[in-house]
C-alpha cells in the first residue's frame, strides 16, 4: 500500500529537549516536504527536500533542521523545541512535479511543547 | 508571493443538500495546479479534486465539481448530495507547475446536520 508513515502521532515535549519525528515513503517520490498547521493559518511549508542531499527551507524553517539521507527517509529534527513550536506536523511527499502529480501526506504528528 | 484566501471560515449545510465553498488565489504564473484537500477529525489530508490551469473545462470527482475562473483566480468546490461523512475542514491549495510546496488557505470547517 502506497504510503506515508510518519512517527510519533503524538509527542508532548519540554523546551530545550532535542527531538526528531521520523517521516518515511513507500513510493520511490523525489520530493518530500515538512509542514506545520496552525489555527487560522492553514498549512505552512517548512523544509521540503528533490532528492537525496538535497534540502531547501520553506516559509517557516526557523527552530527546524532536516535531512535526506535516503531517498525514503526525510526526518524533521527540532534541536531546541520551544512553545511556538506546538504544532500539528504533516510530511508529504510527491513524484517529480509536473500534471499536477498529488502529494501524498502522512497521519500528522501532534506536538506540544511545554 | 502566491497567496490563498478562504474567506468562509465556517459553513453548513443539511443533508442531501448542496454547499458551495469559496476559494480566491493570487498569481502571476501561468502554469499552475488548484486543489481541495479534506480533513475529517481523523487529521488525514485527502485530495478531493484537483484543476490544472491549463485546462478550461472544471475538474468533477462524483459528487464534487469545481468551478474554476481564471480570470477572477477564483477556486469554488461544490458538493453536491451532501453527506454526514462530508463534514470535515476543507482547504484549498495552489502549486505553481514544476514546484513542490502547496500553498494551502487558512481552511473551510464544513458541518453536515442530518
Amino acid at each position: 500500500e502506497a504510503q506515508v508513515t510518519q512517527n510519533p502521532r503524538y509527542l508532548i515535549t519540554v523546551t530545550g529537549k532535542k527531538l526528531t519525528v521520523t517521516c518515511s515513503q513507500n513510493m520511490n517520490h523525489e520530493y518530500m516536504s515538512w509542514y506545520r498547521q496552525d489555527p487560522g493559518l492553514g498549512l505552512r511549508q517548512i523544509y521540503y527536500s528533490m532528492n537525496v542531499e538535497v534540502t531547501d527551507k520553506g516559509d517557516v524553517p526557523e527552530g527546524y533542521k532536516v535531512s535526506r539521507k535516503e531517498k525514503r527517509n526525510f526526518p524533521l529534527i527540532l534541536e531546541s523545541p520551544s512553545p511556538n513550536q506546538t504544532s500539528l506536523y504533516f510530511c508529504a511527499s510527491s513524484s517529480l512535479p509536473g500534471a499536477g502529480t498529488e502529494a501524498f501526506f502522512g497521519q500528522g504528528t501532534r506536538l506540544t511543547v511545554v | 508571493a502566491q497567496t490563498v484566501t478562504q474567506s468562509q471560515p465556517e459553513m453548513s449545510v443539511q443533508e442531501a443538500e448542496t454547499v458551495t465553498l469559496s476559494c480566491t488565489y493570487d498569481t502571476s504564473e501561468s502554469d499552475y495546479y488548484l486543489f481541495w484537500y479534506k480533513q475529517p477529525p481523523s487529521r488525514q489530508m485527502i485530495l478531493v479534486i484537483r484543476q490544472e490551469a491549463y485546462k478550461q473545462q472544471n475538474a468533477t470527482e462524483n459528487r464534487f465539481s469545481v468551478n474554476f475562473q481564471k480570470a477572477a483566480k477564483s477556486f469554488s468546490l461544490k458538493i453536491s448530495d451532501s453527506q454526514l461523512g462530508d463534514a470535515a475542514m476543507y482547504f484549498c491549495a495552489y502549486r505553481r507547475g514544476y514546484t513542490d510546496k502547496l500553498i494551502f488557505g487558512t481552511g473551510t470547517r464544513l458541518q453536515v446536520f442530518p
